[in-house]
């Protein structure tokens, strides 16, 4: 069974720009969570999708969004990218969500801002 | 809201030694518990979960952990590591009762360094 993918697995984009990622789940898995990793912050939860809805949302602002499509697939949009938006971002899917299940994460996208 | 707090930010070991990494939680609610790695360049990987029964919960890899509800405690632990056990390794919680609300909320890792 293929795991977990990102992409793309690197980017480079300056100040102000905006930055779409890709997270293509487990096949049957219908929970996609995002996640922000940081050498100061550490891992933070950013949001799950659910069958196409966002069901929860962490402590971000309004700037990073999300969207699930029927097959699952999730991708995260960062607009007016900031330079503390440099980071790895991980997703995870699950079969039902993010309290008990098993959380099987991708390699990650690795952002830097400029 | 809930907290993880991982003691030790790195753990040197020799190689075939035994280690216990430490992790402690803090949550106004019950929660589950997991533990994960991360090899380099990649993402996280489950180690082992509590959910209920047993406290002693024994993992891939040889790892086990113990939950320790009045001390808020589910430490790691492992009789006998390899080389190929560097890694970074993460303590998380979630909530019982608020089905994922808040996510996994994750300690700050544990970097375990495998001396020859």
């Amino acid at each position: 069974k293929a795991g977990v993918t990102q992409t793309p697995r690197y980017l480079i984009k300056t100040r102000g720009q905006q930055v779409t990622l890709s997270c293509s789940p487990i096949s049957g898995h219908r929970s996609v969570s995002w996640y922000q990793q940081t050498p100061g912050q550490g891992l933070q939860f950013l949001f799950e999708y659910f069958s196409e809805t966002q069901r929860n949302k962490g402590n971000f602002p309004g700037r990073f969004s999300g969207r699930q499509f029927s097959n699952s697939r999730s991708e995260m949009n960062v607009s007016t990218l900031e330079l503390g938006d440099s980071a790895l971002y991980l997703c995870a899917s699950s079969l039902e969500g993010v309290s008990t299940d098993t959380q099987y994460f991708g390699p990650g996208t690795r952002l830097t801002v400029l | 809201a809930q907290s993880v707090t991982q003691l030790d930010s790195q753990v040197p070991v020799f190689e075939e030694a035994p280690v216990e990494l430490r992790c402690n939680y803090s949550s106004s609610v019950s929660v589950y518990l997991f533990w994960y790695v991360q090899y380099p360049n990649q993402g996280l990987q489950l180690l082992l979960k509590y959910l209920s029964g047993s406290t002693l919960v024994k993992g891939i890899n040889g790892f086990e952990a113990e939950f320790n509800k009045s001390q808020t405690s589910f430490h790691l632990r492992k009789p006998s590591v390899h080389i190929s056990d560097t890694a970074e390794y993460f303590c998380a919680v979630s909530d019982r009762s608020g089905g994922g609300a808040d996510g996994l909320t994750f300690g700050k890792g544990t970097h375990l360094i495998i001396q020859p």
